[in-house]
């Protein structure tokens, strides 16, 4: 199975930084790496599609990268409704695999 | 508008079987694959399984021997079922649309 190493766990940060959270990806994955949101006690939410497109609806404060087997997620100007735990998921082969998940929490 | 909303039972007993439904509206299961992911209390998110819009399946090798996807594509819905359930299995279990998920809902494993 193609292991996700998600980094960091917990990334502190005030409002208004700039964050990065970074997976490394065991095998080559292409571009099949997505980036959820999640705020506690609701659903995941799509935040990037094909390592670099940020879905509908997301604000263009979120960025997504690649460089080689490491994909970012960049939050630029980080606001309070931000704070949650955000996964990876590469989905080029099976079974499908997330990150471990990196939570996002007030400074 | 696009939506999925699980259903099943809240509670299962330890070595049953795990029975739940994903009911789709918005659009077609012959165009669209839905995954299955669950979440245990405090932890991450782990797929579970996909059934593609062609009703072709894939399963977390982990799972693979106790898990099986289906679907009514007349009756918009996606089944889920887990044979052997152990304590390990209470999770909160999602499907999703990739870009649209369900609410969840939670399964304890208990005597």
């Amino acid at each position: 199975d193609i292991q996700m190493t998600q980094s960091p766990s917990s990334l502190p940060a005030s409002l208004g930084d700039r964050v990065t959270i970074t997976c490394r990806a065991s095998q080559d994955i292409g571009n099949y790496l997505r980036w959820f949101q999640q705020k506690p006690g609701k659903s995941p939410r799509l935040m990037i599609y094909g390592a670099t497109n940020l879905a509908n609806g997301v604000p263009s404060r979120f960025s997504g990268s690649r460089s080689g087997s490491d994909y970012s997620l960049t939050i630029n100007s980080l606001e309070s409704e931000d704070m949650a735990i955000y996964y990876c998921l590469q989905h080029n082969e099976y079974p499908f695999t997330f990150g471990s998940g990196t939570k996002l929490e007030i400074k | 508008q696009v939506q999925l909303k699980e259903s099943g039972p809240g509670l299962v007993k330890p070595s049953l079987t795990l029975s739940l439904t994903c009911t789709v509206s918005g659009f077609s299961l012959s165009s669209y694959g839905v995954i299955w992911v669950r979440q245990p209390p405090g932890k991450g998110l782990e797929w579970m399984g996909v059934i593609w819009g062609n009703g072709n399946t894939n399963y977390n090798s982990a799972l693979k021997s106790r898990l099986s996807i289906s679907r009514d594509t007349s009756k918009s819905q996606v089944f889920l079922k887990m044979n052997n359930l152990q304590t390990e299995d209470t999770a909160m279990y999602f499907c999703a649309r990739w870009d649209h998920w369900g609410q969840g809902v939670m399964v304890t494993v208990s005597s």
